[in-house]
Order: structure tokens, then sequence, then C-alpha cells
């Protein structure tokens, strides 16, 4: 079984330019998750979607970050304008259902660097 | 406001023993919680999962308690090897479509 894929795998970009992050995945996982990981901390989540919809978006600097998941597959994050602060490893992360609480699939995360 | 403790601090312990790891929370009301092993450089990958109803949960090497009173769970490694070096989270969720949220993780060092 293919795991969570993320692209790309680094990224470096200069404050106030905007960034995109792609995440597919796992086949058959209903929910997906954005989240942003500081050096040092634990992943806090951005965004939860369960196929298309939004579940969960309190923590998304909605000013900046925007995400969408088309069709209830592939998602995209995106930052627009980058602040230094949002320098940090970006995980996507899929289940098969929320509602009944299954683990959730990572991938390797997109790192982030803002100069 | 809802807060998940994990002992910042890195674990270092001898092979061969158990590795016990620490999640207090206050403020919060999981009706379940898990732990990952994440590795520098990747995402964090799922270990175990234990509900509000349940005492323990065991997987091969791994244990997990969960003491609603206490509002802990104790996280074990028995038989410890130098591949258990990891850092691992601590998450809870109130069920259903709430958000999960993390601990900041402990590292553990096994040392040969």
């Amino acid at each position: 079984e293919a795991g969570v894929a993320q692209s790309p795998r680094y990224k470096i970009i200069e404050k106030r330019q905007s960034v995109a992050f792609w995440c597919n995945p796992i086949s058959g996982h209903a929910t997906l998750y954005w989240y942003q990981q500081i050096l040092g901390q634990g992943p806090k989540l951005l965004i939860q979607f369960q196929n298309n919809g939004v579940v969960d978006d309190s923590q998304l600097p909605k000013d900046r970050f925007s995400a969408e998941r088309l069709k209830g597959v592939d998602s995209t994050l995106k930052i627009q304008p980058a602040k230094l602060e949002d320098s940090a490893v970006y995980l996507c992360a899929s289940s098969l259902s929320s509602g009944d609480t299954y683990e959730q699939y990572f991938g390797p995360g997109t790192r982030l660097t803002v100069t | 406001s809802q807060k998940i403790e994990q002992n910042s601090e890195a674990l270092n312990i001898q092979e061969g023993k158990t590795a016990t790891l620490t999640c207090n929370y206050t403020n919060y009301s999981p009706a379940y919680l898990q732990w990952y092993r994440q590795d520098p450089g990747r995402g964090p990958v799922f270990l175990l999962l234990i509900r509000e109803n349940e005492k323990e949960k065991r997987k091969e090497r791994l244990k997990v308690t969960f003491d609603t009173t206490l509002k802990q769970s104790l996280f074990h490694i028995t038989a410890s090897q130098p591949a258990d070096s990891a850092t691992y989270l601590c998450a809870l969720s109130g069920g259903g479509y709430q958000k999960v949220t993390f601990g900041i993780g402990t590292k553990l060092q096994v040392i040969p």
C-alpha cells in the first residue's frame, strides 16, 4: 500500500513570497489533515478535511494560509505572503475516518525555510 | 485552556531496560489517546491507541496505560533497543470529528 505522498520535500523562499504544498493521501482515506510542526514542538493542526469538506480550520491563519481538497482526494496548502515565523515542517496525514478515530498516516513532510 | 505535557528533556536509558514516558493533560476530557513515534526528518508513525474506558493496551514490547482520574498516560517500551531511539508523541482527541492535539514529544535515547 502506497503511503501519503508530499511534494516538494524542501522549499526555501523569501518573506512575502508565496508557496504551495501538495499532498496525495492513501487511497480510500476520507480524512485529510495538514499540520505545522515547528522545530522542537509537536504537530499543530492547521486544517482537517472530511472528503472535500472542511471539518476544522480553527488554527489556520486565514489571512495568509489557504487549503483546498478538490474531488476529495489530493490537497494543496498555500501560504501567501510568507512570514519568517512560517518556517516549519508541513505535514500531511490521512485516515480512514475521523468519525471513529482511526489512526493517522503521515507523509514525510515539506520543510519550509523563509528567509 | 487545554494543555498536554510531555517531558521535553531527553530520556536516556540503557539497552535492555524498560523505558517509561509520561503524558499528562489538563482541562481536557479525551475520548482516546494515541502514541506516535517520530524519527528525524520523517513524519510521525502511529503506535498505539487507547480509549477512555480502557486501562491498558499492549502491542509486542509496547504498553500504554490511561488513567482518566490522574489525567495521565504512561508509555512503556520493555527490553529497549538502540533502534527504539526516537521522539515519542502523545496525542489526544475528544472523539468524533474533534481535532487531535499533539504534545511536544519526548526524545528517547537507548544507549548500547
